[in-house]
């Protein structure tokens, strides 16, 4: 089965870094998604890996360790409005060559001023 | 169109009533996607489509959903014989090709039904 965890809630103060740590369990592995999601609004995509290291896009970074499960997203300078749950996504090969993407339940962010 | 829509926003109806799900993609878009998201879960996959083909319906829950594409592009899902546990917001995504694992899916604003 797919398993894929991610804490449920963060408290950051704003101007902080904050990472959010994400961990799976899959099978047929290709490629991990970090979507932002504010309330009542659609998911909106922030990054990808499907190599080990780290990517960065301005005050947003994302790192993977394929061997250990593992992946963080990164924030710098939080500002108010980063205040959203962030969802972490794998995505699988399936055998209709589908790509969907397997969620974790998300991290509510909180940036207090 | 610009982006992902998807119609009505809000749908409340009677148990046991159907009800029709539309989502248009990104033009140009050739693969599309409909997840469901519960209150205090994460988004559940249900059925992706190629063009008008739907390869993987794996997630669909019950064969009280259905869901088809026309013309490679506007896609319906429909609940017939609606349950409470059916209350969530329905979710479309499309993404420029199925096939490749790095195109991004956008998604569309959602359809919040709720089941009385």
């Amino acid at each position: 089965g797919q398993n894929i965890d991610q804490p449920t809630e963060m408290t950051a103060t704003e101007g902080a870094i904050v990472q959010i740590n994400c961990t799976y369990q899959t099978s047929g592995f290709n490629g991990l998604f970090w979507y932002q999601q504010h309330a009542g609004e659609a998911p909106t995509f922030l990054s990808y890996n499907v190599l080990d290291g780290l990517e960065e896009k301005g005050r947003f970074s994302s790192f993977l360790s394929r061997s250990k499960g593992y992946s963080y997203l990164l924030l710098k300078e939080l500002q108010m409005k980063d205040s959203a749950s962030y969802l972490c996504a794998v995505i699988l090969l399936s055998s209709g060559s589908a790509r969907q993407l397997t969620f974790g339940s998300g991290t509510q962010l909180t940036v207090l001023p | 169109g610009a982006g992902v829509s998807q119609s009505p926003s809000n749908k409340v109806t009677e148990k046991g009533k159907d009800v029709e799900l539309r989502c248009d993609p990104i033009s140009g878009h050739t693969a599309l996607y409909w997840y469901r998201q519960s209150l205090g879960q994460g988004l559940e996959f249900l059925i992706y489509f190629q063009g008008n083909s739907a390869p993987d319906k794996s997630g669909l829950p019950s064969d009280r959903f259905s869901a088809e594409r026309t013309g490679g592009s506007v896609s319906t899902l429909t609940i017939q014989r609606t349950q409470q546990e059916d209350s969530a917001v329905y979710l479309c995504a499309s993404s420029l090709a199925g096939g490749r694992a790095d195109q991004p899916q956008h998604f569309g604003d959602g359809t919040r039904l709720s089941i009385l």
